[in-house]
């Protein structure tokens, strides 16, 4: 089964509101990462969170890191339609072992 | 600055057939790795490269080989292509094994 597992798989939002998005795991991890993938294009990295973090920023986006619930958190806030695209949480011991979820697409309306 | 650049961009392949997917980086990367991408799944590795002369399989790796020609480039070769094989491929690079990756624009190959 996926290590990762994105939550919701789908998300349709108001231009102007925050996006939250939610990733959960199942084995010891040494980062997690968030990548963006526009329609038909390539992965851009977004935040990469070390297991000893709670919380990292990055401009709009806040990931939250909760090793004793083995969840994490990307939250979006003031969505723009360049947000439009899917998302995907990647766990794992390294880059050499990373589990990818399945990914929340998500829609901004304007 | 390219960072990683992928060819080709589409391949249609006949089954049986045998082709190489190329990828190349310039940032200096050490590691390398080759993803490939179905409809409803996340990324499943398929080889990665932890440093120039090293090769090692990753979750799906049946089917495919990889050369890490050297510290730039990294190519995957389907040698009796599968219709299974029909995905979009992906390489990536990273600096280290636990730094960000950067991904080339994929490959989508169809397997008739």
């Amino acid at each position: 089964s996926q290590q990762g597992e994105e939550d919701p798989q789908a998300l349709s939002i108001q231009e102007g509101e925050n996006a939250t998005m939610n990733c959960s795991y199942k084995t010891s991890i040494n980062n997690l990462q968030w990548y963006r993938q526009n329609s038909g294009r390539g992965l851009v990295h977004l935040i990469l969170i070390r297991s000893n973090e709670r919380e990292k920023h990055s401009g709009r986006l806040r990931v939250t890191l909760d090793t004793s619930k083995k969840s994490s958190s990307l939250l979006i806030t003031a969505s723009r339609a360049a947000d439009t695209a899917s998302y995907f949480c990647a766990t794992g011991p390294s880059n050499y072992q990373l589990i990818w979820g399945a990914g929340t697409k998500l829609i901004i309306k304007p | 600055n390219a960072g990683v650049t992928q060819t080709p961009k589409f391949q249609v392949l006949k089954t049986g057939q045998s082709m190489t997917l190329q990828c190349a980086q310039d940032m200096n990367h050490n590691s390398m790795y080759w993803y490939r991408q179905d409809p409803g799944m996340g990324l499943r590795l398929i080889y990665y490269s932890a440093s120039e002369g090293t090769t090692d399989k990753g979750e799906v790796p049946n089917g495919y080989n990889v050369s890490r020609l050297n510290k730039r480039e990294f190519s995957l070769r389907l040698e009796s292509a599968a219709p299974s094989q029909t995905s979009v491929y992906f390489c990536a690079s990273s600096a280290q094994g636990d730094t960000e990756a950067f991904f080339g624009q994929g490959t989508r190959l169809t397997v008739v």
